[in-house]
Formats: structure tokens, sequence, C-alpha cells
């Protein structure tokens, strides 16, 4: 069946530093995938995503790249503020394995806490 | 335009009870999910529903249902209340226009079994 991996959090960064968490996935289709971002006692924002191989995905300042290579879509900011605190989840879509787009594969998700 | 929103945001319920949630989409959206969110499971896809038929289900009991509305508007109820139903409950629409379709989430219901 399809999986999602993230790194294990939390990651603790101080403000205008790198940020990568990474996500790889397991899929028998071709899937879409996505980058959710969770704030304190929020629902989940649709961070970016991209849908098939080599699309990069952006949205205020985060970037992540398909790669079926390595199965991987790894989520990159170049400097992160303290607003970006929150849980980042990786996930995807495999509507040619589940029937359907509209059922989502979650990792873990990655709790992201930066300090100034 | 407004998104999803869900009702009520909190609840506190008895085990054994019943409980209704409600999940009203984006309007235009076709396609209603719901997932449970537990510190210990993660985020845990329960059914989609799309023009007012269940088009999928997750791996969860037969106590959680859920129905759709001709106005797309969804309900998930879940009887006989467990402990272990204590969760974050999230609903999610899309326009199920096809395979590249995106979910957006509403703020969520948390449930608390006593």
């Amino acid at each position: 069946g399809n999986s999602v991996t993230q790194m294990e959090g939390p990651v603790t960064l101080s403000e205008e530093a790198f940020l990568t968490i990474n996500c790889t996935y397991t899929a028998t289709g071709y899937p879409s995938l996505f980058w959710y971002v969770q704030y304190p006692g929020e629902g989940l924002q649709l961070l970016l995503k991209a849908t098939k191989a080599d699309d990069k995905g952006s949205n205020k300042g985060f970037e992540a790249t398909y790669r079926k290579e390595t199965t991987s879509f790894h989520l990159e900011k170049g400097s992160v503020q303290v607003s970006d605190s929150a849980v980042y989840f990786c996930a995807l879509s495999d509507p040619l394995n589940t029937g359907t787009a509209s059922k989502l594969t979650f990792g873990t998700g990655t709790r992201l806490q930066v300090t100034l | 335009k407004a998104g999803v929103t869900q009702t009520p945001r909190y609840l506190i319920k008895t085990r054994g009870q019943q409980v209704t949630l409600s999940c009203s989409p984006i309007s235009g959206h076709r396609s209603v999910s719901w997932y449970q969110q537990t510190p210990g499971q993660g985020l845990q896809f329960l059914f989609e529903y799309f023009s007012e038929t269940q088009r999928n289900k997750g791996n969860f009991p037969g106590r959680f249902s859920g129905r759709q509305f001709s106005n797309s508007r969804s309900e998930m109820n879940v009887s006989t209340l467990e402990l272990g139903d204590s969760a974050l409950y999230l609903c999610a629409s899309s326009l199920a226009t096809g395979a590249r379709d995106e979910q957006y989430f509403g703020p969520g219901t948390r449930l608390t079994v006593t």
C-alpha cells in the first residue's frame, strides 16, 4: 500500500536559518504530492503541491521538488520566521491505486519551532 | 469565498453515546472527505462522499458512518462512543474534477469522550 515517511521532529531553528524537512514516499501508482501545514488549534492548510515527476511546488518561500528517482519530496525554506512555527505534513494522493484523488495518505508530521 | 466549515468545534461526550458532526464544503465542491487525527495514529482517512454516495472508505469499524446531502453538506456519525474515539475530526472538500484535485480542510471538530 501507499505510505509516507517524514523525518522525526521537533525541529528547532533560529530565525533566518535554512529549513529542510525530509519526506519519502511509497506508492504503486503515479501520486500527487502535497505539503500541508497545521497551526495550533487549526485544521490543515495546503502549502504546496506537485503532480508529476520533476515538478517543483512553491508557496510563501517554501519549495519542494517531486523526485521520482529517490521517491522524495523534501520541503525547504531559505530563511524561516517565527511565524513558520507549526506542524508540517507530507501527503500523497494516488487515485489510480485508491480509486479517488480524495484519499490522502499522510506522514506523521514534523513540528517546527523557530526561535528569535 | 468561504472556506470549509465544521460544527461544532468542540464536543464532550460520554462512552456509549453517539455523536453527529457536520461539515459544509466550499461552494461548488462536490466531494467531502473525513479524517481522524490522533496523537498516536496521526491522520487517518475515514471515508469520502461524492454526489451523496460513499465513494471510498478507510479501515474504521461500522460505528463510523456518514452521509452527504444534495447540497454537498456532509455529516458523520459515531455510535457507541469509546474512549479511543477522542480525536480531532477533520473534513476536507474538493472539486472532484479529476486525479489532481486539491483537498481543502476545515478547522476540525475536537471530540472528547469521557
